[in-house]
């Protein structure tokens, strides 16, 4: 069965520097997405950034990008130039492939992020 | 830019009620997903549906929820005898197709006294 681990209940970082936030997967399919998403603290899950399992490329949006490591199992979020607005709290998740839950996705724990002025 | 809207925000009823939470999708969206959060706890899935009929669901989802799609534009997600423990957020959420990311609602957050 499939499982996300994020190890680090909870992070803070000081404005205007970068931030890594650790996704560890468990899968033993080759084929599957991974996904970051944000949920500030009104609740609502705002979607970040998708990396699929045979993207070659880390993937990137504006400040964040996905740091991709198929062989360690790992796609940690990095955002760059943290903002104050940045502080939430941040879900990896993963949707299996087609053979087996395509249609859902896992989420790991989370991990909550604090910006510091 | 569109968005998934959920009703009502807030719900609060008591043990053994039905409630209907609703959703509207995004409107060229195709698929549609209910997943639940118990306060402090990860995102979990419950359902997912396409073409009008469940495509894939959790074990959480037993006979005591059901899903629909009454019209062109609405998805509800119905629990028939609320319990205790049914009391979390729920969110609703819409792809373009399976495996694309998904998009949220800001969630119904059901209070079961």
């Amino acid at each position: 069965a499939q499982k996300i681990t994020q190890t680090q209940p909870g992070m803070f970082v000081q404005e205007k520097e970068a931030v890594t936030l650790d996704c560890t997967y468990d899968t033993s399919d080759q084929s599957y997405g991974l996904f970051w998403y944000k949920q500030p603290s009104s609740g609502e899950m705002i979607f970040l950034i998708y990396q699929g399992s045979y993207d070659e490329q880390n993937a990137t949006e504006g400040r964040y990008s996905l740091n991709f490591q198929k062989a360690r199992k790992s796609a940690n979020l990095v955002i760059s130039a943290s903002q104050l607005g940045d502080s939430a709290m941040y879900f990896c998740a993963m949707r299996p492939p087609f053979s087996g839950g395509y249609n859902k996705l896992i989420f790991g724990a989370g991990t909550r992020l604090a910006v510091h002025p | 830019e569109p968005e998934v809207t959920q009703t009502p925000s807030h719900q609060v009823t008591q043990m053994g009620q039905e409630v209907i939470l609703r959703c509207v999708p995004i409107s060229n969206h195709l698929y549609f997903y209910w997943y639940r959060q118990i306060l402090g706890q990860k995102v979990e899935f419950l359902v997912s549906f396409y073409n009008n009929e469940i495509s894939e669901k959790s074990e959480i989802f037993d006979d005591q929820f059901s899903v629909e799609r009454p019209d062109g534009s609405n998805f509800t997600l119905k629990i028939r005898s609320t319990k205790l423990e049914d009391s979390a957020m729920y969110f609703c959420a819409s792809s373009v197709t399976s495996g694309n990311e998904q998009y949220f609602g800001p969630g119904t957050r059901l209070t079961v006294t």
